[in-house]
Parts: C-alpha cells; structure tokens; sequence
C-alpha cells in the first residue's frame, strides 16, 4: 500500500524565513496530495493541495510542487508570521478518490 | 462552506461504558466520511470509512464491533466506542467529502477528545 513520508520532523524558523516541508510517496498511482494545518486541540484545516496534472500551485504565501517522476510534493511558505507555527501534515491518495495517506507531521515553529 | 462539526468536543467517562461521537457536514451532503484516531505528537490513523446507507469499511487492526459507525444520512456519521477503556483514550477525528464536486478533498471536523477513566 502506499507509504508516506515527511521531512522534516520539526522546524524552527525567524519570523519573515521561508520554510520548506518535503514528502516523498511510494504509490505512483497517487494522484491527490494534500497539505493540511492542525493547530493544537484542533482539527486539520486544509491550505493548499495539488493534483498529479500540475506541476506546482500557489497561494499568497503558500506554493506546493509536485516532482511525480521522483514521487516527492513540497510545502513552501514564505515570509513566515508567528501565527503559521502549526504541525503541518502532507497526505497522498490514489485513483477514484482513495483513503488519504498521511506523512508523519512537521511541528512549525515561527519565532518572532 | 465545507464546514465538518463534531460533538462532543470532548468527553471523560467510565471505564466500560460506551461513548456516541456525531460527525456532521453542515453546509454540503456527504455520502462518504472518515474516522480518524490521533494519539500525542503523532500523525492521523484512518479507522474507517463510513459510507452512507451502507456498512463501513474498517482499516486492519481496527475492531468493527468496538468502534461500531453508523452513516444513516448524508449528514450525520456517528463513531461508537463500545466498553472503553483506557487505552481508548485518544482525539478522534472524522472527515467527509462533498458528494455534490465529485472531488476527492476531505474537510475535517474539529475533533473529539475521549478520555476514559
């Protein structure tokens, strides 16, 4: 089955830095890769996805990539604020909207 | 739009008695919806996937007649935890998928915190 996994684990970065999440996938037949941010206590709020037509999708501060040779999505937000201190999760799912996977979590840490 | 509500939004009760967790979409109908289990500082565990009208699909590893769900409308799951225990304890989070975009987004509800005694 398909296997999910992020890097890296934690990430502190200054208030107006870049952060950059990476998830690689095992299934080649992933076609959905979202990215969702779970503050603590709470649900996962989703911010930005992708799909395997596109190459890379942006968002104000937020962009994901897509390499589906290489089987790797990345998160990049820019100009980082204390509020985007977050765990942030990647997931993949397959063919005819299938369970979503998910990658083992980025804890965010934006100091100001 | 694409608002998911739960309720409780957390519970303590006894060891052995069992817990009722309601999922609802509020804004948009579901046929499919997902239970999710969170222990501390890890990621999301599917348990299940809840169909509308009919029986939900388990994950492996996960007990169908302790985890009983019941997806009786296109707006309303629910995850029964039969005879908790402690390590039961745990934030569960369900997920549903807006039948009417045919898309494979899953907006999550704001979880459910079970603590048992």
């Amino acid at each position: 089955g398909e296997n999910v996994e992020q890097h890296p684990s934690t990430l502190s970065v200054q208030e107006g830095d870049s952060a950059v999440i990476k998830c690689t996938y095992s299934d080649s037949a992933s076609n959905y890769f979202p990215w969702y941010k779970q503050e603590l206590g709470k649900g996962p709020q989703l911010i930005i996805d992708i799909r395997s037509n596109v190459g890379e999708k942006k968002d104000q501060r937020i962009a994901v990539t897509l390499n589906k040779t290489a089987k790797h999505f990345s998160l990049h937000i820019t100009e980082t604020q204390p509020e985007d201190s977050a765990v942030y999760f990647c997931a993949a799912s397959g063919p005819q909207g299938g369970k979503l996977i998910f990658g083992q979590g980025t804890e965010l840490s934006v100091k100001p | 739009g694409a608002v998911v509500s739960q309720h409780p939004s957390r519970v303590i009760c006894k060891s052995g008695t069992s817990v009722k967790i309601e999922c609802r979409s509020l804004d948009f109908q579901a046929t499919t919806m997902f239970w999710y289990r969170q222990f501390p500082k890890q990621s999301l565990m599917l348990m299940a996937t809840s169909n509308e009208g009919s029986k939900a699909t388990y994950e492996q590893g996960v007990e169908k007649d302790k985890f009983l769900i019941n997806h009786a409308s296109l707006t309303l799951s629910t995850l029964t935890v039969t005879s908790a225990h402690p390590e039961d304890s745990s934030f569960y989070i369900c997920s549903a998928r807006d039948t009417g975009t045919h898309q494979e987004t899953q907006y999550f509800g704001p979880g459910t915190r079970l603590l048992v005694l």
